[in-house]
């Protein structure tokens, strides 16, 4: 089963709002990683935000932390053309560097 | 520079056939993945090696069998494909096994099955 699950599936929004996608995972973890994929591309790390912080900033992305409820979010802000991706969250999973990722939320910005 | 490079990018190849991705790093690290994403882009991890040591194998098929022959390059050798096997194969490093780390992707190789 998936560790981490996004939500929503897909996102259509236009350039200049903001967008936020949440993430869900299971076990405990140690720290929780966004990336995201243009298409036909490989992933890119985003940004990553350990257990014991709440919320962490990176330019134009807000990722929050909630690990009572084993939920993450991600939120773009001013959002661009170019944020158009697919976009992961990542959680370790049991042995070394083993990552578990979701189905991801597919992100669309219209001009 | 290319930090994790794989080829070839395409590969369409008929059923029963063997096939191989190649994946090299230059980024000095010492952990190699093979991630596949299927259609619905959810990616599961394959292999991982360490050092040349495999160290993680997701119950994958014994169709598939990873070699690597230093620390920069993780290949994957297919045999008997299977239309199950269209997907798009992902070659990833990261530092020494850490799960604070960052995982490092190439552009993926996307097989087709015919």
């Amino acid at each position: 089963s998936q560790q981490g699950e996004e939500d929503p599936q897909a996102l259509s929004i236009q350039e200049g709002e903001n967008a936020t996608m949440n993430c869900s995972y299971k076990t405990s973890i140690n720290n929780l990683q966004w990336y995201r994929q243009n298409s036909g591309r490989g992933l890119v790390h985003l940004i990553l935000i350990r257990s014991n912080e709440r919320e962490k900033h990176s330019g134009r992305l807000r990722v929050t932390l909630d690990t009572s409820k084993k939920s993450s979010s991600l939120l773009i802000t001013a959002s661009r053309a170019a944020d158009t991706a697919s976009y992961f969250c990542a959680t370790p999973s049991g042995s070394w560097g083993k990552f578990q990722f979701g189905a991801g939320t597919q992100v669309v910005v219209t001009p | 520079d290319t930090a994790v490079s794989q080829t070839p990018k395409y590969l369409v190849t008929q059923m029963g056939n063997d096939k191989s991705i190649k994946c090299e790093q230059n980024l000095g690290h010492d952990t190699m993945y093979w991630y596949k994403q299927d259609s619905k882009k959810f990616l599961k991890i394959m292999f991982s090696y360490n050092n040349k040591e495999l160290i993680i194998n997701e119950t994958v098929p014994n169709r598939f069998s990873p070699k690597s022959p230093d620390k920069a390059h993780l290949n994957l050798h297919i045999n008997s494909l299977e239309l199950g096997d269209s997907a798009v194969y992902f070659c990833a490093s990261s530092r020494q096994g850490e799960l604070t780390g960052e995982l490092f992707f190439g552009e993926g190789s996307r097989l087709t099955v015919l």
